[in-house]
Formats: structure tokens, C-alpha cells, sequence
């Protein structure tokens, strides 16, 4: 069976301090894709990042930082020095071999000043 | 990156209307759009996947004569609620597909609040 675990349901920082976001899944297929996404208060998903399965090499934007790790099925999501903007609920998701998407419960980061 | 547009953004209506909501990739084409309804502080769940000149495959437990989809074009995919009652107030957020192997990824829309009183 295919599934994503996001454990945390909210986190909660002050603003400037690093932040993890913790995603697990699970799948059989040998080439899969994992994306994550940040949901801000007004609904709209933005797209953050798209891995494949056969590229292991940790990815870096600006403060956004992931860590894909197989031998562990985790693909965590680190904001560094975070912002008030931040706040927002993140996604974590799988894409199955129909080209849907397996989505994770969410994590609720909120950033306070 | 590609844009998905939707419309309306909101949406009030009176319990036994229908209403109709559209999503439309504004740059690029989309064989393959996603619907997707979302309750509040709860994950997205997939509706169905509409395909571009054929029916669309509902998941399951969706009714698909309740929410019609139709996909026209490769820009145009109009989810229809038919005859709303107050329990099908939700968030509607549909996604086109971007194809292309690695490229793969779904872009989504802002999304459409449906209120049902």
C-alpha cells in the first residue's frame, strides 16, 4: 500500500528559529516522485519541490532545505530562519503510478513574531 | 511555473441549485486535470481525474451524477455540483497535470469556497 505520514499535525516557533517538517512514506514501486506543498491561510497550494526517487542529493532554495533519505523513506523539509510568512499548513505527497497524488495529512507551522 | 486558474472563487447558492466551477490551465495544455475536495484542517481528497475528450474516473464514493466533470479542451475542466445540499459546502481545488518524465507535476488552483445554505 501507498502512504505518507506526516506525524507532527502542528508546530509552533518563534520567528528566526529552524524548523523541520517531517515526512515518511511508503511505496512499492522502484521509481516514484515526492513533492511537497505549502498551503498558506488563503487556500491556494504553491508547488515547492519535486524528487525523484533515483536522485538522492539533498536540495537547497533559499531558506527551504530538503532532506530525501530511501534508506529511511523520509523526505523532510527544513525552513531555516524562519518567517512570520511561513505560517502556513505544508503537504507532503507521493505520486503513484496513475499519476495521482498520495498526500499526507499535513502539518499545521505557525511563526510567531 | 504553470497557472492554473478557477472560477469562481466563491460561491454562495441555495440548497437544490447547481453549480458549476471552472478550472483552466492559463499556459500550457492539460490532458489530465485532477478535482479534489478538501474540509477544513483536513488533507485533500481526490474526487476524480478528468481526462481530456473522455469520461472521468471517479474515486470511490464519489457520485458521479452528483458532481458532473466534464474536460472539453486541454485548458477547460468544468466540475459541476447538481442539485447542492449544505453537506457539499467544501473547499473544490482542482490541479492540471504538467507531463514530461521528471517534469511531472501537478499545479493547482486557487481554489472554490461553496457555501450551501
Amino acid at each position: 500500500a501507498q502512504k505518507v505520514t506526516q506525524a507532527q499535525t502542528e508546530i509552533s516557533v518563534v520567528e528566526k528559529e529552524d524548523v523541520t517538517l517531517d515526512c515518511v512514506y511508503e511505496t512499492r514501486d522502484t521509481t516514484y516522485y515526492l513533492f511537497w506543498y505549502k498551503q498558506p491561510p488563503s487556500g491556494e497550494l504553491v508547488f515547492l519541490i519535486r524528487r525523484n526517487s533515483f536522485d538522492e542529493q539533498n536540495e537547497i532554495s533559499g531558506r527551504y532545505s530538503w532532506n530525501f533519505q530511501k534508506s529511511t523513506s523520509s523526505f523532510n523539509f527544513t525552513i531555516t530562519a524562519s518567517q512570520v510568512v511561513d505560517s502556513a499548513v505544508y503537504f507532503c505527497a507521493l505520486r503513484d503510478s496513475n499519476y495521482q497524488l498520495i498526500w499526507g495529512a499535513g502539518t499545521k507551522l505557525i511563526i510567531k513574531p | 511555473g504553470a497557472v492554473v486558474s478557477q472560477h469562481p472563487s466563491r460561491v454562495i447558492c441555495k440548497s437544490g441549485t447547481s453549480v458549476k466551477i471552472e478550472c483552466r490551465s492559463l499556459d500550457f495544455q492539460a490532458t489530465t486535470m485532477f478535482w479534489y475536495r478538501q474540509f477544513p484542517k483536513q488533507s485533500l481528497m481526490l474526487m476524480a481525474t478528468s481526462n481530456e475528450g473522455s469520461k472521468a474516473t471517479y474515486e470511490q464514493g464519489v457520485e458521479k451524477d452528483k458532481f458532473l466533470i466534464n474536460h472539453a479542451s486541454l485548458t477547460l475542466s468544468t466540475l459541476t455540483v447538481t442539485s447542492a445540499h449544505p453537506e457539499d459546502s467544501s473547499f473544490y481545488i482542482c490541479s492540471a497535470r504538467v507531463t514530461g518524465g521528471v517534469q511531472e507535476t501537478q499545479y493547482f488552483g486557487p481554489g472554490t469556497r461553496l457555501l450551501v445554505l
